[in-house]
């Protein structure tokens, strides 16, 4: 597609419910980035898929957080059991290799009641 | 510790004023520092991208400055309009292939009054 499509946009939830949310990035880019945004403050690296490789997961806060990305193109990030600080905005990014910027999709707000 | 730190946190500036949004960064090796802007629900959208070499760049009314030796850059905002309102990024790489060299400050939040 022309950019990078997130989903769903807007996401409530109950506490210790799973949640999945989807990345669609734009067709051709190899590197693809998870990042969460929490209300006023900076966006915190997730998890960053590079073509075949192996992903770099340093940033999931916790086990309960886990990504995929099937065939190299869509990406899953999913959030087993659901806390009230797992509120935010979960932003995905791709880039295509050797440029320098990323390209984000609008995000998927997520609410923890 | 790499870090990227903005100043100010959020500005209010009338329409037609002009305005400077500061970042400090403590990342190291540089390899590049890019201003987004992040309007109300929706993603960051790249403005500028200055390497080590390069001192200024415009991109309309957006000119962003790179002091490396200082490790400092700024983004200036020319006669300002109410769609500038938005937040602004700062985000350093230290490489082009790892993840966790590329880090993002906290944003500058302007808002723009009529």
């Amino acid at each position: 597609g022309a950019g990078v499509s997130q989903s769903p946009s807007n996401k409530v939830t109950e506490k210790g419910k799973d949640v999945e949310l989807r990345c669609d990035p734009i067709s051709g880019h190899t590197a693809l980035y998870w990042y969460r945004q929490s209300l006023g403050q900076g966006l915190e690296f997730l998890i960053y898929f590079q073509g075949n490789s192996a992903p770099d997961k340093s940033g999931l806060p916790s086990d309960r957080f886990s990504a995929e990305r099937t065939g190299g193109s869509v990406s899953t990030l999913t959030i087993q059991r659901t806390q009230q600080e797992d509120s935010a905005v979960y932003l995905c990014a791709s880039r295509i290799t050797g440029a320098n910027v990323l390209t984000f999709g609008a995000g998927s707000r997520l609410t923890v009641l | 510790k790499n870090q990227v730190e903005q100043s100010p946190q959020s500005l209010i500036i009338l329409e037609g004023k002009n305005c400077t949004l500061q970042c400090n960064y403590t990342v190291s090796p540089f390899s590049n520092l890019r201003w987004y802007k992040q309007d109300t629900g929706r993603g960051p959208v790249s403005l500028t991208i200055m390497t080590f070499s390069e001192n200024t760049k415009s991109n309309g009314r957006y000119t962003a400055t790179l002091d490396a030796d200082t490790k400092q850059s700024s983004l200036h905002i020319t006669a300002s309009q109410l769609s500038d309102s938005a937040s602004y990024i700062c985000v350093v790489s230290g490489g082009y292939s790892s993840a966790s060299k590329i880090i993002f400050g906290s944003g500058t939040r302007l808002s723009i009054r009529p």
